[in-house]
């Protein structure tokens, strides 16, 4: 079980950066894909699930509006977009897998950090 | 500011019991299921305890959890040098519909 996220990003203020997480080693509709942000200096903040079987998401407020996750059954892939982007979005991105309305578990991915500066 | 309160910092010397409490309310710690992690910094969160109690395969048993109402906690019972890492613990809220983290709580090996 595994999953391996796309490398590092350096984006400008009011960009967008698009984050992947590739999935091998389960069945991929059968959980869900969790995105946690760390920025420097923080703790863990949660970003947003997705189900990758219905499509269905829920965002945390805060990123309401700027972020959106997909996933691509197809590849068994995993995706996040973050908009409008800002220097305090400066952070390590993880994807993690869960059971549905549940905490992530064992499996998470091994980060992508984004930069943003101008 | 995070929704789950845990202490920034707890210290002990090796062999040592150390305690990280986690408290949330009703919507969360008091109505689902706790974990924690370990996070060493340049590395992916480790689960060390999911539902409140139990231990993934290979985490020592040295790591236990417990929960009672709104609280929870993480006993070391004897530190290790390789224990210095940033600790959190997560619930799923039921209000969020998603999960909520503690703010971490860095343990340090004197």
């Amino acid at each position: 079980v595994q999953l391996v996220q796309s490398g590092a990003e350096v984006r400008k203020p009011g960009a967008s950066v698009k984050v992947s997480c590739k999935a091998s080693g389960y069945i991929f509709t059968g959980y869900y894909i969790q995105w946690v942000r760390q920025a420097p200096g923080q703790g863990l903040e949660w970003v947003g699930w997705i189900n990758p079987n219905s499509g269905a998401t829920n965002y945390a407020q805060k990123f309401q509006g700027r972020v959106t996750l997909t996933g691509d059954t197809s590849v068994t892939t995993a995706y996040m977009q973050l908009d409008n982007l800002k220097s305090d979005d400066t952070a390590i991105y993880y994807c993690a897998r869960g059971v549905p309305y549940s905490n992530p578990g064992g499996t998470w991915g091994q980060g992508t950090r984004v930069a943003v500066s101008s | 500011q995070s929704v789950l309160t845990q202490p920034p910092s707890v210290s002990g010397t090796p062999g040592q019991r150390v305690t990280i409490s986690c408290s949330g309310g009703s919507s969360n710690v008091g109505s689902e299921t706790v974990n924690w992690y370990q996070h060493i910094p340049g590395a992916a969160p480790k689960l060390l305890i999911y539902n409140d109690i139990q231990r993934p395969s290979g985490v020592p048993d040295r790591f236990s959890g417990s929960k009672s109402g709104t609280s929870a906690s993480l006993v070391i019972s004897a530190l290790h040098s390789g224990d210095e890492a940033e600790y959190y613990c997560a619930a799923w809220d039921d209000i969020l519909n998603g999960p909520v983290f503690g703010g971490g709580t860095k343990v340090t090996v004197l």
